[in-house]
């Protein structure tokens, strides 16, 4: 079945970039997913790529694929405090967003 | 336009007994899915349910079902709770579109608490 795997806990200080990693084992996968989530709150959707895609900016975010070795980052550019977190990467399969398969998420510290 | 919401936020039941979450879609989504999040875990996915009828199936047993009805809120059941059901339930909507390049995302609400002592 399909399995993606990301890292758990990741540190930076305030102002320098983040990078989160991802892989997945399913070659079918059609839509990347990253998603965040603070405390106690649901999960917010940040931004997504299409596998056909290798790179896609948004603002301070920006998604780098490698279908080749299935490996997905997000990177987010001058990290704030606000940007402490889980990330959770996600995949989806299914042509819709409707089943998705989701990383164990990477806690993000972000510090002064 | 209003996101999902779910009810309740937060529940409490004992071991043995049944529970009855809700979600309501954000209007126009057909397609309503439902995680299921615990530390030991993560996020799993329970079903999906799109116009009325249950489109996939995660891998949970019997004891979880749902169901959607004709304005697209949907319901999800757990029976004769365990222990190892205490987990934050999420519900999610998105249009339910598939196939070609056309982007979907799917949006998820805050989330029901379920403590099961």
């Amino acid at each position: 079945g399909e399995d993606v795997e990301q890292s758990l806990f990741l540190s930076v200080r305030e102002g320098d970039s983040s990078v989160i990693n991802c892989t997945y084992t399913d070659s079918s996968s059609t839509y990347l997913y990253w998603y965040k989530q603070e405390p106690g709150a649901g999960l917010q959707l940040l931004t997504y790529i299409f596998s056909n895609m290798d790179m896609k900016q948004d603002q301070r975010l920006t998604v780098l694929l490698n279908k080749k070795d299935k490996h997905l980052s997000l990177r987010i550019a001058d990290t704030q405090t606000g940007d402490s977190a889980i990330y959770f990467c996600a995949e989806s399969n299914t042509g819709t967003a409707s089943k998705l398969t989701f990383g164990t998420g990477t806690r993000l510290q972000v510090t002064l | 336009k209003a996101g999902v919401t779910q009810t309740p936020r937060y529940l409490i039941k004992t071991r043995g007994q049944q529970v009855t979450l809700s979600c309501s879609p954000i209007s126009g989504h057909r397609s309503v899915s439902w995680y299921q999040q615990t530390p030991g875990q993560g996020l799993q996915f329970l079903f999906e349910y799109f116009s009325e009828t249950q489109r996939n199936k995660g891998n949970f047993p019997g004891r979880f079902s749902g169901r959607q009805f004709s304005n697209s809120r949907s319901e999800m059941n757990v029976s004769t709770l365990e222990l190892g059901d205490s987990a934050l339930y999420l519900c999610a909507s998105n249009l339910g579109l598939s196939g070609g390049t056309y982007q979907e995302t799917q949006y998820f609400g805050p989330g029901t608490r379920l403590l099961v002592l």
